[in-house]
This record gives structure tokens, sequence and C-alpha cells, in this order.
């Protein structure tokens, strides 16, 4: 089925471990997006990749890096985890960045749930 | 800041009841979007909306773009209609392609 795939779907790690989240996506979108989920909130942007090449801050940039590999495969690299980044992650794409008026509907992934202890 | 507000924030309902879930947001839109999050799953997209109203299924979703103000109603609900449902909304002037999120409405319906 066409969509957004995410790898890994569950990980725990220790803090100060690192790891990367893998995001691809076969729907040949030029906008990829990672967001974290937690409880009590409302979905918050990490990063985003507007178009392949380019990749920018969202609201919660602290502590990530993140690669558009191509214009399928977007991910996001914690580079030394802390307890304060077990969250549920998702990836996401849409045809668009989405400028003024010009809207698309965005594609989310099935999620990863990343645990720091 | 809440920029998106939803309400109520929990629901039961009993299986083939009417149920109204509301998005209220304070921020010039282009487009609001409904999306559905069941137990331990995935988001999937229900709906874009920029105006009126859109149906699909037992599902329709209404715009008041005067009003700030949106509502997702299930006809006819089911226990598989239990899920999260969130409202985001994108901000005109906001970056590119950010979505700002509600917490969402936790749905349980009983059969």
């Amino acid at each position: 089925n066409a969509g957004v795939t995410q790898t890994p779907k569950f990980q725990v790690l220790k803090t100060g471990q690192s790891m990367t989240l893998q995001c691809a996506q076969d729907m040949n979108h030029n906008s990829m997006y990672w967001y974290r989920q937690d409880p009590g909130m409302g979905l918050r942007l990490i990063y985003y990749s507007a178009s392949e090449g380019t990749t920018d801050k969202g609201e919660v940039p602290n502590g990530y890096n993140v690669s558009r590999l191509n214009k399928r495969e977007f991910s996001l690299r914690l580079e030394s985890a802390a307890p304060s980044q077990t969250s549920v992650y998702f990836c996401a794409s849409s045809e668009g960045p989405g400028i003024g008026i010009k809207n698309y509907g965005y594609t989310f992934g099935s999620g990863t749930r990343l645990t720091v202890v | 800041k809440n920029e998106v507000e939803q309400s109520p924030q929990n629901l039961t309902a009993q299986e083939g009841e009417f149920i109204t879930i509301n998005c209220s947001y304070s921020v010039g839109i282009s487009a609001l979007h409904w999306l559905q999050q069941h137990p331990g799953g995935g988001i999937v997209s229900l709906f874009m909306l920029s105006s009126g109203k859109k149906k699909h299924g037992r599902l329709i979703a209404t715009i008041n773009i005067q009003e700030k103000h949106s509502s997702l109603h299930i006809t006819a609900s089911h226990p598989r209609d239990s899920a999260v449902y969130i409202c985001a909304v994108k901000d005109y002037g906001g970056s590119q392609g950010n979505l700002i999120f509600g917490k969402g409405t936790k749905l349980s319906v009983k059969p």
C-alpha cells in the first residue's frame, strides 16, 4: 500500500545512546515532516523538509538532527538521547509545503514509540 | 497559548448515538484538518477543509471561517469509531507546511 513507512516501531534507548529513525514515502511527495506526540499535548513539529535538499527547524528541534537523503527518505537522528525525548514520533509527508492559500493533505506514518531510560 | 482548542476532551457514547466534536482556533487559517488516531496506532487524515462542509460515509465535517470554528459529526456511531480525533489548522501566515494541532478528543463508543 502506498504511504509513509517508519522504522523502527518501538525502541528503548539508554541515556546518551544515539539512534536514527527512518522514514520513507512512495507518493512522490515534496515535503516531509517529523513530529513528536507527548501526553496531554498536541503534536509538535521537530523538523521539516519543504523540498528535496532543504531542511528547517520546527518548534522543538533541540537534541535532534535530520537528513533528507533523497525525495523519498527523511531521517531523524538523536545524537545523545535524553529521558525528555521519550515520546511517540510521527513522520508525515505532503505534496507540497502549502504556502498561502495553497493547501495539501498530509499522510502520516504509523509512529515510533521511543523510550529513553 | 492554545491556538487550537478542542471540546470535549473525552467523550463516551452508546452505539448508534450522534456525536459532535468541536474545534475552535484563534489564528487566521488557510485550511483545517481532522485526523483520527486509533489506540497505539498511526494517524489517518479524515478531512481537509477550507470552507463549507464535507461528508465521507458517516462522518461530516463543517467549518465556519468567520466564527473560527469547526465541527466533526459522526452519525450512527459504532465501537470501531473509538479513537482520538485531532483537529489541526494550517496557519495562513505560518512557516511552510506547519500545522498547529489541538490536543485531541478521545471518543469511546460502547456497544
